[in-house]
């Protein structure tokens, strides 16, 4: 089965200082893995994906993620950190499996970062 | 472009009353409509898959009678929660999927319902 995982209920970065945030996956296949983002009672905003190609995927807001095949593992990481990226942060990957093959997303069980002045 | 939105944003309603949301894509064709509950600080669980023009299919544990999704155009779904009750109270969200090009290898994501029930 297709799995997600995010070992961090809770990230805490102080602002200006790098930040990560852990992904790790389970799929047979070739994954493809999206990173969002949500900030208090609203949707889900994309940040990036990696479906093929260069494994450093540059995204919104200044993020990006690495996808590593061998560590089965997208983390987000971000350069310098500010307190407005403080945030519920959501990894995912496409379910490619089923007949109908809809796009089914499988989330990760999200992560808060906090950003810290 | 490939915005979605959603109707209401927040809606309070009586125990035993029906409450329907809708979703819709503004600015592409959404051949696919998921729909998601989310209980505060958790991940979104998915309720349903949609296509437009047929049957919704709904995750194991998910009473299709109580939630009553409608795709009948390619921009708009509704999901409809019938005789509502506190535990049905939760924020909803939906997505949409497109025909084609980048809108077909992504979701977009509405901005959600606060739904209470009272």
């Amino acid at each position: 089965a297709q799995s997600v995982a995010q070992p961090e209920d809770q990230v805490n970065v102080a602002e200006g200082n790098p930040l990560t945030v852990k992904c790790t996956y389970s799929v047979s296949g070739n994954p493809y893995l999206f990173w969002y983002v949500q900030y208090p009672n609203r949707g889900l905003q994309f940040l990036l994906k990696y479906i093929t190609g260069d494994n450093l995927v540059k995204g919104s807001y200044g993020f990006e993620a690495e996808f590593n095949k061998s560590q089965t593992s997208f983390h987000l990481k971000k350069p310098s950190a500010l307190v407005s990226d403080s945030a519920l942060y959501f990894c995912a990957v496409r379910d490619l499996h089923g007949s109908s093959n809809t796009g089914k997303l499988i989330f990760g069980q999200g992560t808060t970062l906090q950003v810290k002045p | 472009g490939a915005v979605v939105s959603q109707h209401p944003s927040w809606v309070i309603c009586k125990s035993g009353t029906s409450v329907k949301i809708e979703c819709r894509s503004l600015d592409f064709q959404a051949t696919t409509m998921f729909w998601y509950r989310q209980f505060p600080k958790q991940s979104l669980m998915l309720m349903a898959t949609s296509n437009e023009g047929s049957k919704a299919t709904y995750e194991q544990g998910v009473e299709k009678d109580k939630f009553l999704i409608n795709h009948a155009s390619l921009t708009l779904s509704t999901l409809t929660v019938t005789s509502a009750h506190p535990e049905d109270s939760s924020f909803y969200i939906c997505s949409a999927r497109g025909l084609a090009g980048v809108s077909y290898n992504e979701q977009f994501f509405g901005p959600g319902t606060r739904l209470t029930v009272l």
